[in-house]
Parts: structure tokens; sequence; C-alpha cells
């Protein structure tokens, strides 16, 4: 079945790199997205990437992608107490249903 | 672009109410908005698909009868959770897809926190 498996937590310090892991089981699945969600807030679309790709960046996130592995992961370079957060990662549904398939959300604590 | 707005953004009410959420996609057409519910500290869980001009469907284990759907027109969707009990308190956050996307990216609306006493 569809599933998307992450980590719960991760602490870092201001100023190093963040990564935040997602694995995913559908091999067919089209585009994986990075979403961000603030306490009490709904899910703000940070990035996606087609699964034909290895990797996309977009100015402080990297996005890698192992499909032979279906690992996909989030990079986040000199991370900022603002980028405090829930992070989840979604695939697209191979039903065709437009439905994004979620992983539990990792809870990124960024200490000063 | 691509903003998803939810009113109201919290609500309280009595046990066996009505209450009425919209989500309103404001700078795009969405033929499809979803509807999910996240519990404290945890995954969202989508409840429905809300197809324009048609029928929602609805996921195994959501009442139809108690969380009804209306998708009038192409910016606007409309969830109303019927007679509500404590146990439907919860945040409730509604997505859109733009029609004329080429993916399935869902753009959030910022959730609608319901507390029933």
């Amino acid at each position: 079945g569809e599933d998307v498996e992450q980590s719960l937590f991760l602490s870092v310090r201001e100023g190093d790199s963040s990564v935040i892991n997602c694995t995913y089981t559908d091999s067919s699945s089209t585009y994986l997205y990075w979403y961000k969600q603030e306490p009490g807030a709904g899910l703000q679309l940070l990035t996606y990437i087609f699964s034909n790709m290895d990797m996309k960046q977009d100015q402080r996130l990297t996005v890698l992608l192992n499909k032979k592995d279906k690992h996909l992961s989030l990079r986040i370079a000199d991370t900022q107490t603002g980028d405090s957060a829930i992070y989840f990662c979604a695939e697209s549904s191979p039903s065709n249903t437009g439905k994004l398939i979620f992983g539990q959300g990792t809870t990124l604590q960024v200490k000063p | 672009g691509a903003v998803v707005s939810q009113h109201p953004s919290w609500v309280i009410c009595k046990s066996g109410t009505s209450v009425k959420i919209e989500c309103r996609s404001l700078d795009f057409q969405a033929t499809t908005m979803f509807w999910y519910r996240q519990f404290p500290k945890q995954s969202l869980m989508l409840m429905a698909t809300s197809n324009e001009g048609s029928k929602a469907t609805y996921e195994q284990g959501v009442e139809k009868d108690k969380f009804l759907i209306n998708h009038a027109s192409l910016t606007l969707s409309t969830l109303t959770v019927t007679s509500a009990h404590p146990e439907d308190s919860s945040f409730y956050i509604c997505s859109a897809t733009p029609s004329s996307a080429a993916t399935d990216t869902q753009y959030f609306g910022p959730g609608t926190r319901l507390t029933v006493l």
C-alpha cells in the first residue's frame, strides 16, 4: 500500500544545516512534495520535485531524490529560528485522484 | 499567487449545533478541493475530495451525512459539521488544486479550529 515515513523530530543549532528525511513506498508517484506547518497554521508549500529528477535547489532549500531507494530528503542551509516548524513530505497518489499521501511530519527545533 | 482562505479561523459551538466552514481559492479556480482533519501533533487525515458540480468523495470511515460538503463554484467549497459533538473538535484544513495545474500540487488554507462544548 501507499505509505510515507518520516522521523518525528530533529534538533539543530542556528546556522547549521538541517536534513529531513522521508521514505515512500509507491514508485509510480509522479511528484513529491515538501510542506511546512507553523503552529496553528495551514501547510505552506515549500517545494516539489518531479520523479525523474535527482535534485532540485531553491535558495536555502535542496531536495534530493533517490528513486531507487525511494528516499527523499530536504536540506535547509543556514537554518534559522524561523525555520522551526513541522515539515511534511508527501507523494502524489498513483490513483490519479489528485490526492496526496502525507508522512507523519518532522518537527524541526532550531536552537539559538 | 495560489492563495486559499478559510472562514472562520476558529469557532466555538454548543453540542448539537451545526457549523459551516468555508474554503475559498482567492486567485485561481479549483475544480478539486480537499478537506482534512488534524489532531494535535499528528499528520493530516484526508476526509473527502470535493469536486465542483458533483458529489464529494469521502474517505473510508468518514460519515458523509455528518460532514456535508458542497462545492458550488470553482472558488468555493463548504464543509458543514452537522450535530457537532465534542469528539468533532479538531483543526480542519482545506486545500485546493488549480484547475490549470499540471501537477497535483495542493495549496492549503490556514485552517479552522473547531471547539464543541
